[in-house]
């Protein structure tokens, strides 16, 4: 298995611009989860689902990030408008309702 | 709502020390009990769990931790440490009926020849 895929790996954007970030959870898998890790504020559960269902979206910073899983192989994760504190690693994870996260390698966001 | 405590921002250690990485967590339930390690530039991969049975838990790459439910805590060992086991080092607490993972803040280990 290829484990959780995410991309892109490193995006560069401008403040105001839209930014959407990409994951492929490990086939099988029917629960995922968005991480954010920043120097100050560590690693956070953004939003994390179940079955493709939002279970809980209450560490979205605010509306400007939103999260989507249309189906059981792809979830999104937007941000408009991008803004410099935004800058951060973004983590994908993916669980089979087992004990174990598997993450992916990260997408590295820098907002100008 | 569970909390985990990592109380050891940064451990400096040489080649073929022992050492011991500490996580302290709170819940009101029964838990579950991870430690993950995170290397340069990569994602978080699991080194081991505690679920439920024996409270000494063998890992991957030698690493080792014991739950101890009367202390809370469940702290990471190794008996001799490589260059190569330099990373952050992170502990979690998930809630047993639950799939939320909470995190400690991490440690970072240093290991110089």
């Amino acid at each position: 298995d290829a484990g959780v895929i995410q991309s892109p790996r490193h995006e560069v954007t401008e403040m105001g611009q839209e930014v959407t970030l990409r994951c492929k959870p490990i086939s099988g898998h029917n629960s995922l989860f968005w991480y954010r890790q920043t120097m100050m504020r560590g690693l956070e559960l953004l939003i994390y689902f179940n079955n493709n269902v939002p279970i809980d979206d209450s560490g979205m910073p605010e509306d400007r990030f939103s999260a989507k899983m249309p189906n059981a192989s792809f979830s999104t994760l937007k941000i408009q408008p991008s803004e410099p504190r935004d800058s951060a690693v973004y983590f994908c994870a993916s669980t089979a309702d087992t004990d174990t996260q598997y993450f992916g390698p990260g997408t590295r966001l820098t907002v100008l | 709502a569970q909390s985990v405590t990592q109380l050891d921002s940064q451990v400096p250690v040489f080649e073929e020390a022992p050492v011991e990485l500490r996580c302290n967590y709170s819940s009101s339930v029964s838990v579950y009990l991870f430690w993950y390690v995170q290397y340069p530039n990569q994602g978080l991969q699991l080194l081991l769990k505690y679920l439920s049975g024996s409270t000494l838990v063998k890992g991957i790459n030698g690493f080792e931790a014991e739950f101890n439910k009367s202390q809370t805590s469940f702290h990471l060992r190794k008996p001799s440490v490589h260059i190569s086991d330099t990373a952050e080092y992170f502990c979690a607490v998930r809630e047993t009926g639950f799939q939320k993972l909470v995190f400690g803040t991490g440690t970072r280990l240093l290991v110089s020849p």
